[in-house]
């Protein structure tokens, strides 16, 4: 079955630093990857999404992600951080071998942000 | 703008009680869910239905069950509440038959369950 693991549960940076979140994926084909947001007391919404066109995807908010197919990876990263992108952040992947089209999550990565 | 609706945003329940949650999705996609949120967990599947009336368990589908008699509401019934099932739940819907259609999410429902 496949899985995702996203490597810490809990993020701090500066405001203006570099984001990092990282996202690792266990799949027998190519999948489509997703990244979602969610902020306080709100559902889940699309950052972004790998289809397979090109490896590095840009998504809202200036956020992207690199899928790295050798290191089964697809981490987020944003160049500046800001206060308002502190919110919980999560990986899934759908895998069209498993003939459901139905997500799998990871466990989330909430990220916050220091003045 | 898909617009997933969850009826009710926070909702307490005795254990024992039979507990019914609503969504309903403006954008006539066929694919619906229940997702269930926990701290350190994720999101985990219980439910999913491609169609009306048709129905398949997720990978936490004990205690739990579904209805859906219309396209747009697909509900989740918890037969016998327990203090176990207290937890965010969530649904969403996509688009049959493409798999790089997003997921559209509610704003969730947070059930406790004393």
């Amino acid at each position: 079955a496949q899985s995702v693991t996203q490597l810490g549960s809990h993020v701090s940076v500066s405001e203006g630093a570099l984001v990092l979140l990282r996202c690792n994926y266990s799949s027998s084909v190519p999948p489509y990857l997703f990244w979602y947001v969610q902020y306080p007391n709100q559902g889940l919404q699309l950052l972004l999404k790998y289809t397979s066109a090109a490896t590095l995807v840009k998504g809202i908010n200036g956020f992207e992600a690199e899928f790295k197919k050798s290191e089964t990876s697809f981490h987020l990263t944003k160049p500046s951080a800001h206060m308002s992108d502190a919110a919980e952040y999560f990986c899934a992947v759908s895998d069209p071998s498993q003939g459901a089209q139905k997500l799998v999550f990871g466990q989330g990565t909430r990220l916050t942000i220091n003045p | 703008d898909v617009k997933v609706t969850q009826s009710s945003r926070y909702l307490v329940k005795r254990t024992g009680e039979k507990v019914f949650l609503e969504c309903v999705q403006d954008m006539d996609h066929e694919n619906m869910f229940w997702y269930r949120q926990d701290p350190g967990l994720g999101l985990r599947l219980i439910y999913f239905s491609y169609d009306v009336k048709m129905k398949e368990k997720g990978d936490i589908p004990e205690g739990y069950s579904v209805s859906r008699e219309k396209k747009e509401r697909f509900s989740l019934i918890l037969e016998s509440a327990s203090t176990n099932q207290t937890s965010m739940y969530l649904c969403a819907s996509t688009p049959f038959g493409s798999y790089n259609s997003p997921l559209h999410f509610g704003n969730g429902t947070r059930l406790t369950v004393t």
